[in-house]
């Protein structure tokens, strides 16, 4: 089964509102990173957070991690249209640093 | 400073006959990996490997698929006697190396549609 859920599986919201989409994994894990897919294309990478972080920003986006509960959420802040996409999570394979487990994704599609 | 670059974007083939699916790294890159996407769905590992070697080819199927990276190229993924699963988005990674804060860039991917 997938190392990495995400949930919820579809947002719709407008412009300007803030998108928060979750995380959970199953493993012990090193560290866990975010990307996200325009339509067609491949994946771009936005965050890595460590195991021994709970929280880290870059510009909107805002990440946490909780390795007690196992889950991570992305909160994208003041959304724009240009945020539609789909955002997955990754953890690196428990004991292999080196292939990324994907979640499902949560699709995300913000109204103008 | 190119991406990844993948190529075809676009490949259309028929039941029985093979598919070669290309990918150059990034500059400086030498660990490259190949994943598979259904329609939504998460990228699913299929192969890791280095110059001239196959480190962890753990998500490829037994039969009919087969990855290279040589010494001189791009890295190839190869499907013998595609079958209408085969139909999918290959996407290709590349890193500078191993290590836990070296995040994979991806190319665009090649779409893939068996006949």
């Amino acid at each position: 089964s997938q190392q990495g859920e995400e949930d919820p599986q579809a947002l719709s919201i407008q412009e300007g509102e803030n998108a928060t989409m979750n995380c959970s994994y199953k493993t012990s894990i090193n560290n866990l990173q975010w990307y996200r897919q325009n339509s067609g294309r491949g994946l771009v990478h936005l965050i890595l957070i460590r195991s021994n972080e709970r929280e880290k920003h870059s510009g909107r986006l805002r990440v946490t991690l909780d390795t007690s509960k196992k889950s991570s959420s992305l909160l994208i802040t003041a959304s724009r249209a240009a945020d539609t996409a789909s955002y997955f999570c990754a953890t690196p394979h428990y004991g292999n640093t080196d292939k990324l487990i994907f979640g499902t994704g949560t699709r995300l599609q913000v109204f103008p | 400073n190119a991406g990844v670059m993948q190529n075809p974007r676009h490949l259309v083939r028929r039941r029985g006959q093979e598919a070669r699916l290309r990918c150059s790294p990034m500059k400086g890159h030498s660990h490259v990996y190949w994943y598979r996407q259904l329609p939504e769905e998460g990228l699913k590992f299929m192969v890791y490997l280095q110059k001239e070697n196959i480190i962890d080819e753990s998500g490829m199927p037994k039969e009919r698929f087969s990855a290279e990276f040589p010494k001189e190229g791009p890295s190839i993924l190869r499907i013998q006697q595609v079958v209408r699963g085969d139909s999918a988005a290959y996407f290709c990674a590349s890193s500078p190396g191993t290590g836990e804060d070296q995040p994979q860039h991806f190319g665009d991917g090649t779409r893939l549609s068996i006949l």
